[in-house]
């Protein structure tokens, strides 16, 4: 079982939707990352939290430490925000332990 | 403030060759991660430098290392290099604690 899991794998939205991507993880953690990366392989951070909640523009990041699980949120989703997500969590060593990613297709 | 570059972008090399890839961090960062990304692991953490020290290490054979300088720039170095080894190498920098700013990559291929 991996140490971080996302679901869905995959995500097919109409322009406008509401978007929840999910991410779960087994090991203790210092903090959560949601990472953006596009085609061409260029990964932008989105968010770095250890608890509660955070929102920058449409996106929403949330985590829930004693359910070890965080979510994502776009609102309003347009094409641009077609990328792969990434969930990554700072493990006890300091290292960064990464989820497969979601790859998310918003269609106008 | 320039971003994070890593030099070069692309590189092809041959099997058993050794290879070296350069990122220079945001200016006043002092730490600098490098991470692996393959289509079937996904991305992995490499290691990890601050103020020249490799402060955390991933689980990687020895033929991968790397240094930090004390200009916070740093190599990474990749010996006797295996087929397996074709990914895109990207660094991250930081100031050491928080949101890691992550480099352009370099594309390795290993023929």
């Amino acid at each position: 079982k991996n140490e971080v899991e996302q679901s869905p794998q995959n995500l097919t939205a109409q322009e406008g939707e509401f978007i929840t991507i999910n991410c779960s993880y087994s090991v203790g953690i210092s903090a959560l990352h949601w990472l953006q990366q596009h085609p061409g392989g260029g990964i932008v951070s989105l968010f770095m939290l250890s608890s509660g909640k955070k929102k920058h523009g449409r996106l929403i990041a949330t985590i829930n430490i004693q359910e070890k699980h965080s979510s994502l949120h776009i609102t309003a989703s347009h094409p641009r925000d077609s990328a792969v997500y990434i969930c990554a969590v700072g493990g006890s060593q300091g290292n960064l332990i990464f989820g497969k990613g979601t790859k998310l297709s918003v269609k106008p | 403030k320039a971003g994070v570059t890593q030099t070069p972008r692309y590189l092809i090399k041959t099997r058993g060759q050794q290879v070296t890839l350069s990122c220079s961090p945001i200016s006043g960062h002092r730490s600098v991660s490098w991470y692996q990304q393959t289509p079937g692991q996904g991305l992995q953490f490499l290691f990890e430098y601050f103020s020249e020290t490799q402060r955390n290490k991933g689980n990687f054979p020895g033929r991968f290392s790397g240094r930090q300088f004390s200009n916070s720039r740093s190599e990474m170095n990749v010996s006797t290099l295996e087929l397996g080894d074709s990914a895109l190498y990207l660094c991250a920098s930081s100031r050491g604690w928080d949101t890691q700013y992550f480099g352009p990559g370099t594309r390795l291929t290993v023929l």
